[in-house]
């Protein structure tokens, strides 16, 4: 499995923009690349997932690199409720399961 | 989005009983249904697969006999794990898919399991 790699740790102000940023060099043409986040004590909540293009939707954006080596999923105005883990995975065509590395923790400070 | 549902929430058992636990997709059919494991403050680890009709496809090192799961229809799968021991405490999460090609999964809150 092509692997993702993340920082362990991120900080963010309310309201304030965030940016997450997930390297993975070695992604085939086929992977999709997946955002789930995780809350304390929760399952996991799928945010946002992409190709090629730039993804928008009511969660998050996602920006994708034009050699797809890496992206970054943009939560426009950080909230309290945001603080979680947050998995960049990705996930063949035709794989269904999703392989969990260790994430990033956002925390979200008022 | 889809909803799935794990019950129990939390369960407390004796060293050497089987616990059942149980995933359901409630308003959608999975014909596809994960089995993971979460140990404190570590990532989820897949534990298995199962397919609806036929027998779970088991990870490296998950042992097929302790953990037994049954996908009896489209809608419910579960997982016994038999003779629980201290060390099979953890945060035991299903999740389900759709059929489709972007493999969205929908994950249940996730089963407590405290053996003492």
């Amino acid at each position: 499995d092509a692997k993702t790699t993340q920082p362990n740790s991120m900080e963010s102000n309310e309201e304030e923009p965030v940016h997450l940023p997930c390297n993975h060099s070695t992604i085939s043409g086929t992977d999709y690349i997946h955002w789930y986040r995780q809350l304390p004590s929760q399952g996991p909540e799928y945010v946002i997932h992409g190709l090629t293009s730039n993804v928008n939707n009511r969660m998050a954006s996602l920006a994708i690199a034009e050699d797809r080596k890496s992206s970054t999923l943009i939560l426009h105005r950080a909230t309290l409720r945001d603080a979680a883990v947050y998995y960049c995975i990705l996930l063949g065509g035709s794989q269904g399961n999703l392989i969990f590395g260790k994430g990033t923790k956002l925390s979200v400070k008022p | 989005g889809a909803v799935v549902s794990q019950h129990p929430s939390r369960v407390i058992c004796k060293s050497g009983t089987s616990v059942k636990i149980e995933c359901r997709s409630l308003d959608f059919q999975a014909t596809t249904m994960f089995w993971y494991r979460q140990f404190p403050k570590q990532s989820l680890m897949l534990m298995a697969t199962s397919n609806e009709g036929s027998k779970a496809t088991y990870e490296q090192g998950v042992e097929k006999d302790k953990f037994l799961i049954n996908h009896a229809s489209l809608t419910l799968s579960t997982l016994t794990v038999t003779s629980a021991h201290p060390e099979d405490s953890s945060f035991y999460i299903c999740s389900a898919s759709l059929a489709g090609d972007n493999n969205e999964q929908f994950f249940g809150p996730g089963t407590r399991l405290t053996v003492l």
